[in-house]
């Protein structure tokens, strides 16, 4: 079993649709959670951490459910500039602070 | 702020032969950088762990004979891949971590290395 696990897709959605990404974790001693967003051939940007209590940066909502080990991305109002690829990301701080990627979901919106 | 910048940016070099890659970064100090490697379709895989002034800590399946790591500043890591084949092409991707931020990597822009 992965030790993070994402829908690969690739989520073909048309502009302006909101579009959902989940994300499972293995590792019940994780503490920190992410979401990266990469460009293809580009390295992995920082989206935004995920916290227990759900956080929202606007059309991105991040939720965390430690209980199910179960992480999720909504993004609403989809923009061509939103077509990447999102990768789950988890730290486990007794590790060395070592971050663990899933292999990413794949988007691409369309006109 | 918190740039990390690597050079080069693409190499392509022949079998046998050893690559250098720097990792910098270049508006903060880093006391821990991290080497990474990310096949075509695959996820980022932690190669090794770099902590300034001691050894590099080497994931399972790594092997740090062939992948020689030096950090010997504050904001500057090498990664030297030794008698390169061309399995060993691939995406590499350093980040750090500030000093005074425990919970943060920062990202280099990586290196495409392809062996012919």
């Amino acid at each position: 079993r992965k030790e993070v696990e994402q829908d690969p897709g690739p989520f073909n959605v048309p502009e302006g649709a909101t579009v959902a990404f989940n994300c499972t974790y293995s590792n019940s001693a994780s503490q920190s959670f992410f979401w990266y967003r990469q460009d293809c051939r580009k390295e992995p940007k920082l989206l935004m951490s995920v916290y227990s209590s759900g956080n929202e940066d606007g059309r991105f909502t991040a939720q965390l459910n430690r209980a199910s080990q179960y992480i999720s991305l909504l993004i609403r109002d989809s923009k061509l500039s939103d077509s990447a690829t999102y990768l789950c990301v988890v730290n486990e701080w007794g590790g060395g602070n070592k971050l663990t990627f899933g292999t990413g979901t794949q988007l691409k919106v369309e006109l | 702020g918190a740039v990390v910048s690597q050079h080069p940016s693409r190499v392509i070099c022949k079998s046998g032969t050893s690559v250098k890659i720097e990792c910098r970064s270049l508006d903060f100090q880093a006391t821990t950088m991290f080497w990474y490697r990310q096949f075509p379709k695959q996820s980022l895989m932690l190669m090794a762990t770099s902590n300034e002034g001691s050894k590099a800590t080497y994931e399972q399946g790594v092997e740090k004979d062939k992948f020689l790591i030096n950090h010997a500043s504050l904001t500057l890591s090498t990664l030297t891949v030794t008698s390169a084949h061309p399995e060993d092409s691939s995406f590499y991707i350093c980040s750090a971590r500030p000093v005074s931020l425990y919970n943060e990597q920062f990202f280099g822009p990586g290196t495409r290395l392809t062996v012919l």
